[in-house]
């Protein structure tokens, strides 16, 4: 079964620094999208991706924020600069249109 | 008012019971409804949508009620497999919604 590959699977940084957390959606889907779950809280929407653009990103994706898609493959979460707040699981997810969406296993990030 | 509320639990119950919840939710154009199933720290996992006249798949049950904004999910013979957390989801223009989650556990 085709799935959504994440890495790395763990991220450690300091405060302060830049970090890209890496996803290879699904190779036929259109869209992509990061989701993020502060541990013991809900899943939240940061940002939904098609054809090479934002098409809707939450109040949580703020400048500090951006998303890539580098290649034709790769679909990239990069936070310029951390905070400790920003620690959390982050789930890249793609689908083919409004239904069938498939999660990756996501990237927890720590930030100390 | 929360997009999508759901009674956190625990449920607890024994193997072979049934179990049901409900969840709520604000925007009554929403017109996609699924139910995930979350493991410890793992990634949602899509069990189930839920359509208007009621849909099974084996021993889950979804229902919607578009009048009164809710929708349910009833597990039968409940297995030890079946503990997790379940997440009633909601999409809008191509964004998920998600409830906070039922926690399940199934006893031997």
């Amino acid at each position: 079964e085709p799935e959504v590959t994440q890495t790395p699977s763990h991220q450690v940084t300091q405060m302060g620094q830049e970090v890209i957390l890496r996803c290879v959606p699904i190779s036929n889907h259109l869209y992509f999208y990061w989701y993020r779950q502060i541990l013991g809280q809900k899943v939240e929407f940061l940002v939904s991706f098609y054809n090479n653009e934002i098409s809707e990103k939450s109040e949580i994706f703020d400048d500090q924020f951006s998303v890539e898609r580098p290649d034709g493959s790769n679909f990239t979460l990069k936070i310029r600069s951390t905070k400790l707040e920003d620690s959390a699981m982050y789930f890249c997810a793609s689908s083919e249109g409004s239904t069938g969406y498939t999660f990756g296993s996501g990237t927890r990030l720590t930030v100390v | 008012r929360k997009e999508v509320e759901q009674d956190p639990g625990p449920f607890n119950v024994p193997e072979g019971a049934t179990v049901a919840f409900n969840c709520t939710y604000s925007n009554s154009a929403s017109q996609s409804f699924f139910w995930y199933r979350q493991d410890c720290r793992k990634e949602p996992k899509l069990l189930m949508s839920v359509y208007s006249s009621g849909n099974e798949d084996g021993r889950f049950t979804a229902q919607l009620n578009r009048a009164s904004q809710y929708i349910s999910l009833l597990i039968r013979d409940s297995k030890l497999s079946d503990s997790a957390t379940y997440l009633c989801v909601k999409e809008d223009d191509y964004k998920l919604s998600f409830g906070a989650g039922t926690t399940v556990t199934v006893r031997a």
